[in-house]
């Protein structure tokens, strides 16, 4: 059973490019969270999506920053138009249940805005 | 969700006993503790989840005391690849939709 996965593992973007960051959940289950994580810092929740639905976007920057978890495939999030201050690692995590404590976490994706 | 507070950093030897406290001074009558462990260039993983007393896994030992405004995460002689950083969580883990609040952590250095 494979774990959570993330691609690209790594990726440059110039300012105001956009960045397509996936994850695939581990098999069977249909929550999916999207922390990011700053150098030095712990991990900032951003977003939390069921197969085709926005539950908490709570965390997420209002602009500039969507995700989607479409019935058929990854989870993407997406930044459109970077600017520096995106620069870090995006992780994703999955879990089996809603609420379950027991959250798995993908390696993450680092983003470089140069 | 209730805060936690964690030393910031934490130096122990091969084969020594390393433990971390934690301060969860309002945690809530629903609340669970929870540690996370995160290598370098890694997404955190799961170590241990207590509610009270004591929990023991192959891992580790995660001690609470009876008021639960704190917890001790004890990893047993430890080796150099357990350095990393350790986290404290403590939310309620029926909420739906949970999402996990990540303190800064403890670096843990394991020295040979």
């Amino acid at each position: 059973n494979a774990g959570v996965m993330q691609n690209p593992r790594h990726l440059v973007r110039r300012r105001g490019q956009e960045a397509r960051l996936r994850c695939s959940p581990m098999k069977g289950h249909s929550h999916v969270y999207w922390y990011r994580q700053l150098p030095e810092e712990g991990l900032k929740f951003m977003v939390y999506l069921q197969k085709e639905n926005i539950i908490d976007e709570s965390g997420m920057p209002k602009e500039r920053f969507s995700a989607e978890f479409p019935k058929e495939g990854p989870s993407i999030l997406r930044i459109q138009q970077v600017v520096r201050g995106d620069s870090a690692a995006y992780f994703c995590a999955s879990s089996y249940i809603a609420g379950e404590e027991t959250q798995y976490f993908g390696p993450g994706t680092r983003l470089l805005v140069l | 969700l209730a805060k936690t507070t964690q030393p910031i950093s934490m130096d122990s030897y091969e084969g020594q006993e390393v433990n971390i406290t934690c301060s969860h001074n309002n945690i809530a009558t629903n609340d669970y503790i929870t540690w996370y462990q995160q290598f370098p260039s890694q997404g955190p993983r799961f170590i241990i989840q207590g509610y009270k007393t004591k929990v023991t896994n192959e891992v580790a030992s995660l001690f609470i005391p009876a008021d639960r405004k704190s917890s001790t995460l004890s990893l047993p002689r430890v080796s150099l690849s357990d350095t990393a950083v350790y986290y404290c969580l403590v939310g309620d883990g029926d909420a739906a939709g949970n999402k996990l609040t990540f303190g800064g952590g403890t670096r843990v250095l394991v020295k040979p």
